[in-house]
């Protein structure tokens, strides 16, 4: 089973229109990641959220991170065609291995 | 500023062929990391290097071999490229171990790879 869940998988939204991309783990958050890919391209850095209740704001994309529910928003207030992309979550969920543990993506469309 | 730099961007392999991915760096980083990205699956990691001279295993490492060539370049070889191989691969980078530093991971644009 997925350990990082992304919600939804995909999302077409109007120009102007607000939007919340959810990101829930099956196992305990200690920090939260959120990346933007454009198609065709690598990944972006947006925030990082490292502790229950922080809140992070860069332009128009707010991020929350709920460590009671092990769940993550990304919103996004007015959304311009410089927002359609693939956003992904990634944390640290422990294991073995070094390095994040990443959702498979919410793939976003802004229809003019 | 270059980052982290992926060569080729995109290639195309026959069953049975072999091949180096290239990666480097100039943000003068200890750590850095192979992962693939396929639909359906999202990104998974393949190997990783905490440092120059060290190398481990991380989600999917079948099929692949990495050298951490020194502290810039961590190259990814196919030995004997299958089908199920045909994937984005993406390098990163991070001051340390991720789990030391909890900084950003830094990635590269990819390299688009197609076995046939």
């Amino acid at each position: 089973s997925q350990e990082l869940e992304q919600s939804p998988q995909s999302l077409i939204v109007q120009e102007g229109k607000n939007l919340t991309i959810n990101c829930t783990s099956s196992k305990t958050l200690y920090g939260l990641y959120w990346y933007k890919q454009k198609y065709g391209e690598g990944l972006i850095f947006l925030m990082m959220l490292q502790k229950g209740g922080e809140e992070k704001s860069h332009e128009k994309i707010t991020a929350k991170l709920d460590e009671k529910k092990q769940q993550s928003s990304l919103h996004i207030t007015a959304s311009q065609p410089s927002h359609a992309g693939i956003y992904l979550c990634g944390a640290d969920l422990g294991g073995g291995a070094d390095g994040l543990t990443f959702g498979k993506g919410t793939h976003l469309i802004i229809q003019p | 500023n270059a980052g982290v730099t992926q060569t080729p961007k995109f290639q195309v392999l026959k069953t049975g062929q072999s091949m180096t991915l290239q990666c480097a760096q100039d943000m003068n980083h200890n750590s850095m990391y192979w992962y693939r990205q396929d639909p359906g699956m999202g990104l998974r990691l393949i190997y990783y290097s905490a440092s120059e001279g060290t190398t481990d295993k991380g989600e999917v490492p079948n099929g692949y071999n990495v050298s951490r060539l020194n502290k810039r370049e961590f190259s990814l070889r196919l030995e004997s490229a299958a089908p199920s191989q045909t994937s984005v691969y993406f390098c990163a980078s991070s001051p340390g171990l991720f789990r030391s530093y909890n900084s950003p991971l830094h990635f590269g644009n990819g390299t688009r790879l197609t076995v046939t």
